[in-house]
């Protein structure tokens, strides 16, 4: 079964530095997201992309973060500077149709592992 | 503002039937979604509605109450390996669509 991936799992980081967290979605998907999940908390949304650009983003994804689709298949968000408060579970997820429409699964959102997010 | 309540924690028997709760209170609606997650992994889908009603997949079963934003996640048959955080997810917006997540009901579930 297609399955969203995700690199690193685990990332240890100082404060201030840059951290790309990769995902490979599923592959005939088209709409990509980036979620977070402080530990205890609830998953929050960050972003959309669709058609290589940024379809919607929340208060939480300010200037120092970025998303790329730099081939066919990786899908990427940067931190430039990270701070303390970015560590979290980071997770990917694709669905075949970010679009509302008839009802059906293909609308989904499927998650990644997740890339654990530690900043000292 | 979006507002999604479910109760912190459950327990249950194996082998028993438990229903989740889910209300919500969201600018829009396009589905709500239901994921399973296990400790320290991601979410993992469990059930989609969008029309009212009650939608029965095995074990698992969802009902939706759009006039009382409303759903619940029945889960029969309990077995250990169910002991997980239940997330009751919104989607909203008008084009491409974000979910908006519950803060998930732990469930423990004992022999």
């Amino acid at each position: 079964e297609p399955e969203v991936t995700q690199t690193p799992s685990h990332q240890v980081t100082q404060m201030g530095q840059e951290v790309i967290l990769r995902c490979v979605p599923i592959s005939n998907h088209l709409y990509f997201y980036w979620y977070r999940q402080i530990l205890g908390q609830k998953v929050e949304f960050l972003v959309s992309f669709y058609n290589n650009e940024i379809s919607e983003k929340s208060e939480i994804f300010d200037d120092q973060f970025s998303v790329e689709r730099p081939d066919g298949s990786n899908f990427t968000l940067k931190i430039r500077s990270t701070k303390l408060e970015d560590s979290a579970m980071y997770f990917c997820a694709s669905s075949n149709s970010g679009l509302a429409g008839g009802p059906g699964v293909r609308e989904t959102q499927y998650f990644g592992p997740g890339t654990r997010l530690l900043v000292l | 503002g979006q507002n999604i309540d479910q109760p912190t924690e459950m327990t249950a028997t194996e082998g028993a039937i438990v229903q989740i709760n889910c209300t919500y209170q969201t600018s829009g609606f396009n589905g709500l979604f239901w994921y399973q997650q296990h400790a320290g992994e991601a979410p993992t889908f469990l059930s989609y509605n969008v029309l009212d009603g009650l939608e029965e997949k095995g074990r698992f079963s969802s009902f939706l109450s759009r006039s009382k934003g409303y759903s619940y996640l029945l889960l029969k048959e309990l077995q250990m390996k169910d002991s997980a955080s239940y997330l009751c997810a919104v989607r909203v917006g008008t084009g491409f669509q974000k979910l908006v997540f519950g803060t998930g009901t732990r469930l423990l579930v004992s022999p």
